[in-house]
């Protein structure tokens, strides 16, 4: 079946620094990526529709200019965390819908991200 | 997009037949019904998926009614690793249409 990677698993990094995710589709083309936030306990939260060529599209409350995405590759989405604060540490998921079956969603991994 | 609504949590048996409904009252006329399962630290895996009547595959069922207002996720014989949240999303195949989640429904299933 489809799968969706995502680097790296797990990332500590220090207060003030940016943190890159990558999430790859790793055997079909996804034009658009979904990237989602964690807490414990809590269900997942869209943060923004990353379409492959153009801007995302960001959920309302969550800050462009921290959270950049750019999805330019039809197999190559990725999230970086500016100036990550301690309040930043969550569960980073993304998911990806097969071009050719627009309905099929496949999700990664995710990602632990810990800011200390 | 269509609102879910499911149970918050439930408590089963290992070998017990579970079924989790899910409420979608405003879904769409092209909207699909597709169920997962999400363990902790864990990506949620995609397990069912359908549009109307019922839908079978090798771990679960998926009853639609006709009305398709709701749904309801059955699992057979269930066993410890079952333990999970299980969420049900409706949206259609448009390919910027997000999915977006709602609490899921927390089952836990004991000896």
């Amino acid at each position: 079946g489809a799968v969706v990677s995502q680097h790296p698993s797990r990332v500590i990094c220090k207060s003030g620094t940016s943190v890159k995710i990558e999430c790859r589709s790793l055997d079909f083309q996804a034009t658009t990526m979904f990237w989602y936030r964690q807490f414990p306990k809590q269900s997942l939260m869209l943060m923004a529709t990353s379409n492959e060529g153009s801007k995302a599209t960001y959920e309302q409350g969550v800050e462009k200019d921290k959270f950049l995405i750019n999805h330019a590759s039809l197999t190559l989405s990725t999230l970086t965390v500016t100036s990550a604060h301690p309040e930043d540490s969550s569960f980073y998921i993304c998911s990806a819908r097969d071009s050719y079956s627009s309905y099929e969603q496949y999700f990664g991994p995710g990602t632990r991200l810990t800011v200390t | 997009l269509a609102k879910t609504t499911q149970p918050i949590s439930m408590d089963s048996y290992e070998g017990q037949e579970v079924n989790i409904t899910c409420s979608h009252n405003n879904i769409a006329t092209n909207d699909y019904i597709t169920w997962y399962q999400q363990f902790p630290s864990q990506g949620p895996r995609f397990i069912i998926q359908g549009y109307k009547t019922k839908v079978t595959n090798e771990v679960a069922s998926l009853f639609i009614p006709a009305d398709r207002k709701s749904s309801t996720l059955s699992l057979p014989r269930v066993s410890l690793s079952d333990t999970a949240v299980y969420y049900c999303l409706v949206g259609d195949e448009a390919p910027n249409n997000d999915m977006r989640f709602g609490a899921g429904t927390r089952l836990t299933v004991k000896p």
